[in-house]
């Protein structure tokens, strides 16, 4: 089992519409935990941070479960420039800080 | 201004003769990553440094080293690449700590030939 597993895609949304990702992780003890937007032969580029109780940053939602493993992201209201790879990113102490993607999910934002 | 640098941005290189990457960084973490990624694939962790102690990858092929000399360079050196070697090489650094994401370098992508 792949130790950070995600949505398989592509995405193809029109522009305003809701769309959401999951991502699930295999090892709880998973401090940290990330989404990346990573566009085309870019570096990954941080889009938000994701907390216990849940978080916004404008248009975006990150969400936690710990119980269950697994966090999402949500993006209202999508634009064409939200067309990108959506990484999630866990991190981990293994004794020296370890951060590890999923594979990431493509969104294609269509007029 | 960038906080990570990494050199060259691309980079040629023969079949089987060494190369080395570099990578920079201002930020003063004291935790710094390489990580390969090829097309269509998600950044795959090479190694990376907790200070100057290096933690391998179980699977990170021999041929693949690293050299960290002081807190603000970390070296990537292939040593006999291989095509399969092309990829895209990115360096990330964090700081320790709960919370902490990992701050990119533009990527030195490695064409084998």
């Amino acid at each position: 089992r792949k130790e950070v597993e995600q949505d398989p895609g592509p995405f193809n949304v029109p522009e305003g519409a809701t769309v959401a990702f999951n991502c699930t992780y295999s090892n709880s003890a998973s401090q940290s935990f990330f989404w990346y937007r990573q566009d085309c032969r870019k570096e990954p580029k941080l889009l938000m941070s994701v907390y216990s109780s849940g978080n916004e940053d404008g248009r975006f939602t990150a969400q936690l479960n710990r119980a269950s493993q697994y966090i999402s992201l949500l993006i209202r209201d999508s634009k064409l420039s939200d067309s990108a790879t959506y990484l999630c990113v866990v991190t981990y102490d293994t004794g020296g800080f370890k951060t590890i993607f999923g594979a990431g999910t493509r969104l294609f934002v269509k007029a | 201004d960038a906080m990570v640098i990494q050199n060259p941005r691309y980079q040629v290189t023969q079949f089987g003769k060494p190369v080395t990457l570099s990578c920079s960084q201002t930020l003063n973490h004291n935790v710094m990553y390489w990580y390969q990624q090829k097309s269509s694939q998600a950044p795959k962790l090479l190694f990376h440094y907790y200070d100057k102690d290096f933690n391998n990858e179980a699977d990170t092929p021999d041929n693949f080293q690293s050299r960290r000399p002081n807190t603000s360079f970390c070296f990537l050196d292939i040593r006999s690449p291989g095509l399969g070697d092309a990829a895209m090489y990115l360096c990330a650094t964090s700081r320790d700590g709960i919370g902490r994401a990992a701050a990119f370098g533009s990527g030195t992508r490695l064409t084998v030939v």
